[in-house]
């Protein structure tokens, strides 16, 4: 058990719906980073906060937002979902610098029908 | 995005085998080289983050070298259990701050 936290773990819903998926860090760490995991792709960074605020951003679609919330907690807004949003998406966390290892969650399985 | 590679895509070995893995990454502007271990049905979890060129790192049976200059890590896995049976992932980063993950080499250890 790494310590970060992932809701839900499974969501099924339709083409067109919102669904927002939430993490938890590992006590003690300050950023949070948001991945994809897509059939036959690697694990594809989107997003990272650290302390609330946006430090960096992979290849995320305008449609996908995020934040940091003041109890460090994050959320991933997916918006306007399409079949091929479908994916695993892991949240990690770490202290924040790029030579911390980071600390993976269980993943939300997203199923877009 | 930039290109990290791996090598081979899958491994199949025998228990009490060594075997060892490539990761190729862009030499420019390395930052830090970090090796994850996936587990089927669990999350990634760290091994080895490496930042300096030379560096060896050991973990019980697993270890890792770096080479930023030619772009290269390997690691090393001696007398493979059958737990060792993961996807090993590497991830590359530059001098900013998103990690770009290889696609992984899956080993497979039979007894």
């Amino acid at each position: 058990d790494s310590g970060v936290t992932q809701t839900p773990k499974h969501l099924i819903t339709a083409t067109g719906q919102r669904v927002t998926l939430r993490c938890s860090p590992r006590s003690g760490d300050l950023s949070v980073y948001w991945y994809q995991q897509s059939l036959d792709q690697g694990l594809q960074f989107l997003i990272q906060y650290y302390n609330g605020e946006e430090r960096a951003k992979g290849n995320i679609l305008e449609r996908f937002s995020a934040q940091q919330f003041p109890d460090l907690h994050s959320e991933l807004n997916l918006s306007s979902l399409e079949l091929g949003d479908s994916a695993l998406y892991f949240c990690a966390s770490g202290p924040g610098s790029p030579d911390n290892e980071q600390f993976f969650g269980p993943g939300t399985r997203l199923t877009v029908l | 995005i930039l290109n990290v590679e791996q090598s081979p895509q899958s491994l199949h070995v025998q228990e009490g085998d060594s075997t060892n893995f490539t990761c190729s990454f862009p030499s420019s502007n390395f930052y830090a080289l970090h090796w994850y271990r996936w587990e089927t049905a669990k999350s990634p979890e760290a091994l080895f983050v490496m930042t300096l060129n030379g560096d060896e790192k050991k973990k019980g049976r697993i270890s890792a070298t770096l080479n930023t200059k030619e772009g290269y890590s390997y690691l090393y896995i001696k007398g493979s259990q059958p737990e060792d049976s993961a996807t090993y992932l590497c991830a590359f980063l530059n001098s900013g701050y998103a990690l770009n993950f290889g696609k992984g080499t899956s080993l497979l250890v039979t007894p």
